[in-house]
């Protein structure tokens, strides 16, 4: 069974700095995706960022990226220029096929 | 565009009581999903929905646990009876795409203490 580890349960950064998420997973699947998704406080969950397994090229959004290390199974996420808004509940996720595995999650908080 | 919509937000129950969980999909999404999500935990799928259709519910603890999906449209997810353990907070999400790839809009969530 596919398995996901966050092994940061708790993060602070502090504003305009940079900081990374760690993700490990377990799989012996060749294609997948892998994502991650941020929860705020009393907020909807929303995609952060999405890896397609096969692609080298590391995926970027805006101040978000990722650093997908396929052969070691790892897939981090950094935050640069860290934002208030950035507060959050980060998953990482692991998917290919339904149902999608979570990890536990990584509180983050943004000091000002 | 209008997000996913879930109603009741907060729910109190005693054990061995009922429960019903309501949810509205962003328009023209063909997928929905409904999952649990325990304090401390990520979400697990309970249930997913291909317009009106199951496609994955082998999560779904179907010995209290039912959902429906009429006209494939909004859904509702009922516990009966309920059991300390269902305290979690049972978050929907709809997608437009037929597979897992495709980004899932989720809703605010139902909050549900059993008591």
């Amino acid at each position: 069974a596919q398995t996901v580890t966050q092994s940061q349960p708790e993060m602070s950064v502090q504003e305009a700095e940079t900081v990374t998420l760690s993700c490990t997973y377990d799989t012996s699947e060749s294609d997948y995706y892998l994502f991650w998704y941020k929860q705020p406080p009393s907020r909807q969950m929303i995609l952060v960022i999405r890896q397609e397994a096969y692609k080298q090229q590391n995926a970027t959004e805006n101040r978000f990226s990722v650093n997908f290390q396929k052969a070691a199974k790892s897939f981090s996420l950094k935050i640069s220029d860290s934002q208030l808004g950035d507060a959050a509940m980060y998953f990482c996720i692991w998917g290919a096929n339904t149902p999608l595995v979570f990890g536990k999650g990584t509180r983050l908080s943004v000091i000002a | 565009e209008a997000g996913v919509a879930q109603s009741p937000r907060y729910k109190i129950i005693e054990k061995r009581q009922s429960v019903a969980f309501w949810c509205n999909p962003i328009s023209g999404h063909a997928t929905l999903y409904w999952y649990q999500q325990i304090l401390g935990q990520g979400p697990k799928l309970l249930i997913q929905f291909q317009n009106n259709g199951v496609v994955d519910d082998s999560q779904l603890p179907k010995d209290r646990f039912s959902a429906e999906r009429l006209k494939g449209v909004d859904s509702t997810l009922k516990i009966q009876p309920a059991k300390l353990e269902d305290s979690a907070v049972y978050l929907c999400a709809s997608s437009s795409g037929l597979v897992f790839s495709y980004e899932q809009y989720f809703g605010p969530g139902t909050r549900l203490t059993v008591t």
